[in-house]
C-alpha cells in the first residue's frame, strides 16, 4: 500500500497569514503514460464529510476559493492557503488514487493563532 | 443538486451483519464509479470499496475482503454495502461517495452525510 504522510499534524496561523501543509507519498504517484500525479486534497470541517479541493495534484475543484493552491509532483506535494480565513479552520487530507487501496494521509489540523 | 443519502447503520454485536444503503439523486448514477469510505472516530478517512458503473468490477481494501460486498442497482439509483462478520475495528461513520471520473477511480467529489456503524457487545 502507498503510505501518505502529512506534516505538520497541526498548524496554528494568524488570520490573513499563509498556511502550508506538506504531503509525502511512500512511492511516486506520477503516472508516466499521461504525466499526471494521482493526488487529491480534501478539507473536512467538524461534523461534515470531506470536501474535495484539488485533484491531479493541482487542479482546483469548482467553487474552491483561489486563496487555496496546490503543487508538487512524484512523491512530494504541498497545499497552501495564501491568506487564512476563519472559515478555513478544518482538517486537511491528502489522498493518492494511483494505487489500490486509495489511501489518505493522517490529516493536518489548521487552527487560528 | 447531487444528493447521496446513506441508511442502515446502527449498533451490532461482533460477528453480526449490517447492510448499508445509499440513495443517489441529481445525477446520472449509472455513469459513475461509486465508493464507500469510512472514518473511525478521531481518525482520517479510509477507502473501503468501489464498484464500476455497470457493477462488473469491484475493489476492496484488504481488511474487508471476504467480509464486505459492494453492489449497486442502477435502476434504483442505489449503492449498497453488505457487511458480514463485523469486528470492533469496523466501527466508523460510513460514507457513500461519488467518483468524479468515469475512467479513473478514487477521487470523490460528492459525499453523503454518513451513517454510523458501531460494533460492540
Amino acid at each position: 500500500d502507498i503510505v501518505m504522510t502529512q506534516s505538520p499534524d497541526s498548524l496554528a496561523v494568524s488570520l490573513g497569514e499563509r498556511a502550508t501543509i506538506n504531503c509525502k507519498s511512500s512511492q511516486s504517484v506520477l503516472y508516466s503514460s499521461n504525466n499526471k500525479n494521482y493526488l487529491a486534497w480534501y478539507q473536512q470541517k467538524p461534523g461534515q464529510p470531506p470536501n474535495l479541493l484539488f485533484y491531479w495534484a493541482s487542479t482546483r475543484e469548482s467553487g474552491v476559493p483561489d486563496r487555496f493552491s496546490a503543487s508538487g509532483s512524484g512523491t512530494d506535494f504541498t497545499l497552501t492557503i495564501s491568506s487564512l480565513q476563519a472559515e478555513d479552520v478544518a482538517v486537511y487530507y491528502c489522498q493518492q488514487y494511483y494505487g489500490t487501496p486509495q489511501t489518505f494521509g493522517q490529516g493536518t489540523k489548521v487552527e487560528i493563532k | 443538486e447531487v444528493q447521496l443519502v446513506e441508511s442502515g447503520g446502527g449498533l451490532v454485536q461482533p460477528g453480526g451483519s449490517l447492510r448499508l444503503s445509499c440513495a443517489a439523486s441529481g445525477f446520472t448514477f449509472s455513469s459513475h464509479w461509486m465508493s464507500w469510505v469510512r472514518q473511525a472516530p478521531g481518525k482520517g478517512p479510509e477507502w473501503v470499496a468501489n464498484v464500476r458503473q455497470d457493477g462488473s468490477e469491484k475493489f476492496y481494501v484488504d481488511s474487508v475482503k471476504g467480509r464486505f460486498t459492494i453492489s449497486r442497482d442502477n435502476a434504483k439509483n442505489s449503492l449498497y454495502l453488505q457487511m458480514n462478520s463485523l469486528r470492533a475495528e469496523d466501527t466508523s461513520v460510513y460514507y457513500c461517495a461519488r467518483d468524479i471520473f468515469p475512467m479513473v477511480r478514487g477521487v470523490f467529489d460528492y459525499w453523503g452525510q454518513g451513517t454510523l456503524v458501531s460494533v460492540s457487545s
